[in-house]
């Protein structure tokens, strides 16, 4: 079975500093990875993708994740965050057969502190 | 404007009155899903749709059910809702991309539901 872990429910960082948000994940055949943003009272918001490859791929709003493949993770990343940026992320993945509903990791809540 | 489209919005009702949250999206899908949100859980899914007259159970179907009769479509009916359904659901749709790939989920605003 698929499965996604973000091991951190809440990520502080100040404003301009580097920020990460960790994800790990269980999947049979090859992954399907995706990140997405939601913020408060919105439905979420698709930032990334990774299906083949470059390992690092780059998304919206300045964001990027970096797939490796032994650690089966799929880190969010931004050289230096906004305030704006505070939100509640997700990690998701399915297996590349298509035929496996998404997966959803329990979310992490990033604060950028001014 | 491309979107998927969820009513109500917000919806406070009593145990064992049935329900149904309507989801509508205009991009032409095939895939359509409904999620809940819970703090601490994450999205968990409720049930899903490769396409019209398909559907499947996702990680916690009980007591609800769900309809595909067309493309557009989806919605979540709760026959007898009870408190534990108090929640945030999310509907979301997605085509399928090249080869067996499937592009990332477009997602409703969310309904918020309370059961008392």
């Amino acid at each position: 079975a698929q499965s996604v872990a973000q091991p951190e429910d809440q990520v502080n960082v100040a404003e301009g500093n580097p920020l990460t948000v960790k994800c790990t994940y269980s999947v049979s055949g090859n992954p399907y990875l995706f990140w997405y943003v939601q913020y408060p009272n919105r439905g979420l918001q698709f930032l990334l993708k990774y299906i083949t490859g470059d390992n690092l791929v780059k998304g919206s709003y300045g964001f990027e994740a970096e797939f490796n493949k032994s650690q089966t993770s799929f880190h969010l990343k931004k050289p230096s965050a906004l305030v704006s940026d505070s939100a509640l992320y997700f990690c998701a993945v399915r297996d590349y057969s298509g035929n496996t509903p998404l997966v959803f990791g329990k979310g992490t809540r990033l604060s950028v502190i001014a | 404007e491309a979107q998927v489209t969820q009513n109500p919005r917000y919806l406070i009702t009593v145990t064992g009155k049935k329900l149904t949250v309507t989801c509508s999206q205009n991009m032409n899908h095939e895939y359509m899903s409904w999620y809940r949100q819970d703090p601490g859980l994450g999205l968990r899914q409720i049930y899903y749709s490769m396409n019209v007259e398909v559907t499947d159970k996702g990680d916690v179907p009980e007591g609800y059910k769900v309809s595909r009769k067309e493309k557009r479509n989806f919605p979540l009916i709760l026959e007898s809702p009870s408190p534990n359904q108090t929640s945030l659901y999310f509907c979301a749709s997605s085509q399928r991309g090249s080869g067996q790939g499937w592009q990332p989920q477009h997602f409703g605003d969310g309904t918020r539901l309370s059961i008392l």
